[in-house]
């Protein structure tokens, strides 16, 4: 099956610097790439997402960028601020299939 | 849009007792919902599939007759934990994704229930 692997476990960064995590996926079959932004004490919640077919997409300070090839995924947060502070989990999941497989989470604290 | 409501967010139980959890698609119906366990500073762990008007498919490991799933209408799926120990504790967050959008479409999540057994 599936297997997502997500680095690092922790960031800490400055406000206004930029932020990368990057998450690797196992099966080549995987075509759907969400990202997730979990606080505390809450659900996780969607910040960007990214189909097999497109090698990016941006949403403002959030981009996520695709290689498929190597088979793996980035977040990238610009200018980031004290209030992106949270858990970060990328996921996938593979055509056909319903599931979202999650990888281990990123937290990120940013430093005003 | 895509609000998923869920219900009670803490609950604080007797070791023993059941504990009935509900997740509520509130502006989109549902034909399948998904339920996960989190435990604190670790990924959500999936632990079955609930399809509207069928069983459940559980995943591996997870005991199906202690975790009773019930997906009676295209809103509402229950997760009931029967005769819960301590080491139930923990987060249970539900999912949902719109009914008709293809499997590579986001699965929105509820703020999750946070489970105390004494």
């Amino acid at each position: 099956g599936e297997n997502v692997e997500q680095h690092p476990s922790t960031l800490s960064v400055q406000e206004g610097d930029s932020a990368v995590i990057k998450c690797t996926y196992s099966d080549s079959a995987s075509n759907y790439f969400p990202w997730y932004k979990q606080e505390l004490g809450k659900g996780p919640q969607l910040i960007i997402d990214i189909r097999s077919n497109v090698g990016e997409k941006k949403d403002q300070r959030i981009a996520v960028t695709l290689n498929k090839t190597a088979k793996h995924f980035s977040l990238h947060i610009t200018e980031t601020q004290p209030e992106d502070s949270a858990v970060y989990f990328c996921a996938a999941s593979i055509s056909g299939f319903q599931k979202l497989v999650f990888g281990t989470g990123t937290r990120l604290l940013v430093s005003p | 849009g895509a609000v998923v409501s869920q219900h009670p967010s803490r609950v604080i139980c007797k070791s023993g007792t059941s504990v009935k959890i509900e997740c509520r698609s509130l502006d989109f119906q549902a034909t399948t919902m998904f339920w996960y366990r989190q435990f604190p500073k670790q990924s959500l762990m999936l632990m079955a599939t609930s399809n509207e008007g069928s069983k459940a498919t559980y995943e591996q490991g997870v005991e199906k007759d202690k975790f009773l799933i019930n997906h009676a209408s295209l809103t509402l799926s229950t997760l009931t934990v029967t005769s819960a120990h301590p080491e139930d504790s923990s987060f249970y967050i539900c999912s949902a994704r719109e009914a008709g959008l293809s499997y590579n479409s986001p699965l929105h999540f509820g703020n999750g229930t946070r489970l105390t057994v004494t």
